[in-house]
């Protein structure tokens, strides 16, 4: 059982490159999450997908595309990187009506964009 | 909209010795949950505690326990006992119960940095 995964883990694009941000879970989980931390703003949602074949924006969608792809799979897009979308970004799921509503975290992308 | 905010950006701690990290939060829904996540150097984000805003009992899991205050809004985490490995940076995050979008996300403080000194 991985949980959540995420590829690739570090990535340095130039600016205007596209590429696409990999996160699968083996939890049977529901939802699926997709965030960015920059240092001293915590973590913000990008966006999220509440059940498969539904994806909602979050507090930061602009210049990201996502996709569920499937039940275990959520996918992130970056069609024209910028410089303002260097961050480390994370994947998380949690599984509908257990527990509190916690989420489970990958171990994180550190995408550098030049 | 629910915000968090952790006033403390940095704190440390000798080790063995007892720390609270303060987190506090502005909502007007008489229902929700809280948590604490962990962050150590490796950027793994791990569940440390959780909280039910009706549950007037404070959750507690081995040397972590909470400080629910919800008619001051405030949450705060106490790490006794703190051992090396608790130096990490600290996340405080609040989920609604409420049906519809907000319900599926999770709001997060800016984090409080946490050092153990031996």
């Amino acid at each position: 059982n991985a949980g959540v995964t995420q590829t690739p883990k570090f990535q340095v694009l130039k600016t205007g490159q596209s590429m696409t941000l990999q996160c699968a879970q083996d939890m049977n989980h529901n939802s699926m999450y997709w965030y960015r931390q920059d240092p001293g703003m915590g973590l913000r949602l990008i966006y999220y997908s509440a059940s498969e074949g539904t994806t909602d924006k979050g507090e930061v969608p602009n210049g990201y595309n996502v996709s569920r792809l499937n039940k275990r799979e959520f996918s992130l897009r970056l069609e024209s990187a910028a410089p303002s979308q260097t961050s480390v970004y994370f994947c998380a799921s949690r599984l509908v009506f257990q527990g509190l509503g916690e989420q489970y975290f990958g171990p994180g992308t550190r995408l550098t964009v030049t | 909209a629910q915000t968090v905010t952790q006033s403390q950006p940095e704190m440390s701690v000798q080790e063995a010795e007892t720390v609270t990290l303060s987190c506090t939060y502005d909502t007007s829904e008489s229902d929700y949950y809280l948590f604490w996540y962990k962050q150590p150097p490796s950027r793994q984000m791990i569940l440390v505690i959780r909280q039910e805003a009706y549950k007037q009992q404070n959750a507690t899991e081995n040397r972590f326990s909470v400080n629910f205050q919800k008619a001051a809004k405030s949450f705060s985490l106490k790490i006794s006992d703190s051992q090396l490995g608790d130096a990490a940076m600290y996340f405080c995050a609040y989920r609604s119960v409420n049906s519809g979008g907000s319900n599926y996300k999770l709001t997060f403080g800016k984090g409080t940095l946490l050092t153990v000194n031996p």
